[in-house]
């Protein structure tokens, strides 16, 4: 049983467009939500969190939505380029805990 | 910046044999973690450890089992490896002073089990 589901399992998008991955969550006591960039060969790195008393965060060109009533959370990646080719997970935690658990993960490749 | 090293990047076991997965971080950090990543299901959290000769299990402790005698080391143990057990397996650590922000991952060890 799967805490945190993750849609699509992969992506292809065309440089400059926008990429969209989505997760949902079932657990409310989680109020911390990552999202983990992966290459190939590579640990996952985090590259943007938020917590639930904001319903949005921008970083540069990736901006995470968070919709607390639907438990829904999603990763927009504007201006896609080449080089944000990688698998993208969301996770979720308790901000106090210590566990993070991941959604499935989505492959994401960006076309010249 | 923080470093977290795991011993091999590639594996190949016989069904049966024990099989030791090692993992060292260079900054002092008092939680390690175990994943393991299968296509579709995301990263898996095998076992954890709160400090030195501490751990607890994860979502999926079966069939592993985990050592942590020093602060920077952190081993994963398959006492029997079997074939189901083939897997990419990620080594992580963090200091609860940097909040949930803090997970640094090794770059993963792939395990094949023939």
């Amino acid at each position: 049983q799967q805490q945190v589901k993750q849609s699509p399992q992969s992506l292809i998008v065309q440089k400059g467009g926008i990429s969209i991955i989505n997760c949902a969550y079932e657990n409310t006591a989680f109020d911390y939500f990552p999202w983990y960039q992966q290459f190939p060969g590579k640990g996952p790195a985090l590259l943007i969190a938020i917590r639930p008393d904001v319903s949005e965060k921008k970083e540069g060109r990736f901006t995470i939505s968070f919709n607390k009533s639907a438990k829904q959370f999603s990763l927009h990646i504007m201006d896609s380029q080449p080089g944000d080719s990688a698998t993208y997970f969301c996770a979720a935690s308790k901000a106090a805990g210590n566990k993070l658990t991941f959604g499935g993960g989505t492959r994401v490749l960006v076309k010249p | 910046d923080v470093k977290v090293t795991q011993s091999s990047r590639y594996l190949v076991k016989r069904t049966g044999e024990k099989v030791f997965l090692e993992c060292v971080q260079d900054m002092d950090h008092e939680n390690m973690f175990w994943y393991r990543q299968d296509p579709g299901l995301g990263l898996r959290l095998i076992y954890f450890s709160y400090d030195v000769k501490m751990k607890e299990k994860g979502d999926i402790p079966e069939g592993y089992s985990v050592s942590r005698e020093k602060k920077e080391r952190f081993s994963l143990i398959l006492e029997s490896a079997s074939t189901n057990q083939t897997s990419m397996y990620l080594c992580a650590s963090r200091s609860p002073g940097q909040g949930m922000d803090g997970y640094t991952f090794g770059s993963g060890t792939r395990l094949t089990v023939v």
